[in-house]
């Protein structure tokens, strides 16, 4: 079965700083895509970052980048230049291509960014 | 363009009842996939529709069940609540193409009583 853990379940960080997310999974499919959301107290779920395993490159969306590694199953989330604003749940995810719009998603992490 | 639109934000239902949830997708976006979120299971996918279909299906009783009609607004209904169903219900939809980006919605936010 599909998995993904996200083992640090709450995070803090001072604004400026860099921060890493960590999240890693479990699937027997080799086409999949990994996903970043966050959802602020607003609880709408906002898409931080998407990445295609079969691409190498690491994505990147300004000051979001991800590292990924395929074969450690490993997908975490760099947040640099850290702001208030992006105080919020994050969560990791991943659909398996043949699963249409399935995602599973892991536990989650609490970042709250401090002044 | 709009984003995807739940209603209502929030609902009070008792035992026993039933209750519609409504979502409108992103236009153009013919997909439109179901999440129920609580602090005990996370996040849980409950169904996707397609073109009118339902594509996928996740691990929940019977009593929950989905429609999506031919502009592709979705309706997800739960019968013979419990107080278990309680729960923010978070839609999302998606052009439908494999890995594509799902854009959610604000959520509805059950309680049972």
């Amino acid at each position: 079965a599909q998995t993904v853990t996200q083992s640090q379940p709450e995070m803090s960080v001072q604004e400026a700083e860099t921060v890493t997310l960590s999240c890693t999974y479990d699937t027997s499919e080799n086409n999949y895509y990994l996903f970043w959301y966050k959802q602020p107290p607003s609880r709408q779920m906002i898409l931080v970052i998407r990445q295609e395993a079969y691409k190498q490159q690491n994505a990147t969306e300004n000051r979001f980048s991800v590292n990924f590694q395929k074969a450690a199953k490993s997908f975490s989330l760099k947040i640099s230049d850290s702001q208030l604003g992006d105080t919020a749940m994050y969560f990791c995810a991943f659909i398996e291509e043949t699963s249409g719009s399935r995602l599973t998603f892991g536990e989650g992490t609490q970042l709250t960014v401090n002044p | 363009k709009a984003g995807v639109t739940q209603t209502p934000r929030y609902l009070i239902k008792t035992r026993g009842q039933q209750v519609t949830l409504s979502c409108s997708p992103i236009s153009g976006h013919r997909s439109v996939s179901w999440y129920q979120q609580t602090p005990g299971q996370g996040l849980q996918f409950l169904f996707e529709y397609f073109s009118e279909t339902q594509r996928n299906k996740g691990n929940f009783p019977g009593r929950f069940s989905g429609r999506q009609f031919s502009n592709s607004r979705s309706e997800m209904n739960v019968s013979t609540l419990e107080l278990g169903d309680s729960a923010l219900y978070l839609c999302a939809s998606s052009a439908g193409q494999p890995g594509g980006s799902l854009h959610f919605g604000n959520g509805t936010r059950l309680t049972v009583t």
